[in-house]
C-alpha cells in the first residue's frame, strides 16, 4: 500500500499527559499536512510542511501543539499537556510538489480520546 | 476568512433517486475546489479538483460542476455503495497555492436499497 499511514490509529490518554502522533507520506510527496476533525465537523487545517520547513501554522495551533518533519520524510505531531477539548480526529495528508496538482491525499486519522 | 457552505447537511435517497449536493463558497482568489468522499472512521478519499468556473469533472456516477460561487456534485442513478459524507473544500492562492483546505461541514448521504 503506497497511501499516507498514520500511527497509532486510535490513542486514549489521560488529561494533563503529552501524546505524539506519527505520520508517513506518499512516497515522494514535498508537502505535507495536518489537520484535525470532530464529531459532525469537516477537517480543520493545523499546519502545513514543504519539505521540512513548517511553512504555515493555524491559530487553532496553540503553543502546546508542535510538529516537526525531520529530513522531509515523515512528520511528527506532539500535544502537549492534552485537554479534553483536544478530543478529535488527527489527519495527516500528503502532495506532490506539481505546478496545477495541488490535490491533498489522507491518511486513515489518529483518533484521540483524552478523558 | 475563507467560507464554505454545504447543503443540504442530510439526504435520504432511494436507489437510483438521482439528485445533487451543493457547495457555496467565499475565497479571496480560488486556487481549486475539491471534492472528497468519507466513509465513517476514514479519512477523506479524494475525488475532483476544479479550478475554472465552467469546468466539469465526471467518474462513475458522480459528476462535479463549478460557477464563481458554487459547485454542485451530481449523483445519477446511485447505488447503496454511495452512501457516505461528501466533503466540499476549497484552497485560495493567497500562499501560492499551497495552503490549507477551508472544508465545510459536508453533507451526509443515504441511499436505501
Amino acid at each position: 500500500d503506497t497511501g499516507v499511514s498514520q500511527n497509532p490509529r486510535h490513542k486514549i490518554t489521560k488529561r494533563g499527559q503529552n501524546v505524539t502522533f506519527r505520520c508517513d507520506p506518499i512516497s515522494e510527496h514535498n508537502r505535507l499536512y495536518w489537520y484535525r476533525q470532530t464529531l459532525g465537523q469537516g477537517p480543520e487545517f493545523l499546519t502545513y510542511f514543504q519539505n521540512e520547513a513548517q511553512l504555515e501554522k493555524s491559530r487553532l495551533l496553540s503553543d502546546r501543539f508542535s510538529a516537526e518533519r525531520p529530513k522531509g520524510s515523515f512528520s511528527t505531531l506532539e500535544i502537549q499537556r492534552t485537554e479534553q477539548g483536544d478530543s478529535a480526529m488527527y489527519l495527516c495528508a500528503s502532495s506532490p510538489l506539481r505546478i496545477s496538482s495541488y490535490e491533498q491525499y489522507f491518511g486513515p486519522g489518529t483518533r484521540l480520546t483524552v478523558t | 476568512e475563507d467560507q464554505v457552505t454545504q447543503s443540504p447537511e442530510a439526504l435520504r435517497l432511494q436507489e437510483g433517486e438521482s439528485s445533487s449536493l451543493n457547495c457555496s463558497y467565499t475565497v479571496s482568489g480560488l486556487r481549486g475546489l475539491f471534492w472528497y468522499r468519507q466513509d465513517p472512521g476514514k479519512g477523506p478519499e479524494f475525488l475532483f479538483t476544479l479550478y475554472s468556473a465552467g469546468e466539469e469533472k465526471e467518474k462513475e456516477r458522480l459528476k462535479a460542476t463549478l460557477t464563481k460561487k458554487e459547485s454542485f456534485l451530481h449523483i445519477t442513478a446511485p447505488k447503496p455503495e454511495d452512501s457516505a459524507t461528501y466533503l466540499c473544500a476549497v484552497q485560495s492562492i493567497r500562499g501560492g497555492g499551497a495552503d490549507g483546505l477551508t472544508f465545510g461541514k459536508g453533507t451526509h448521504l443515504i441511499i436505501q436499497p
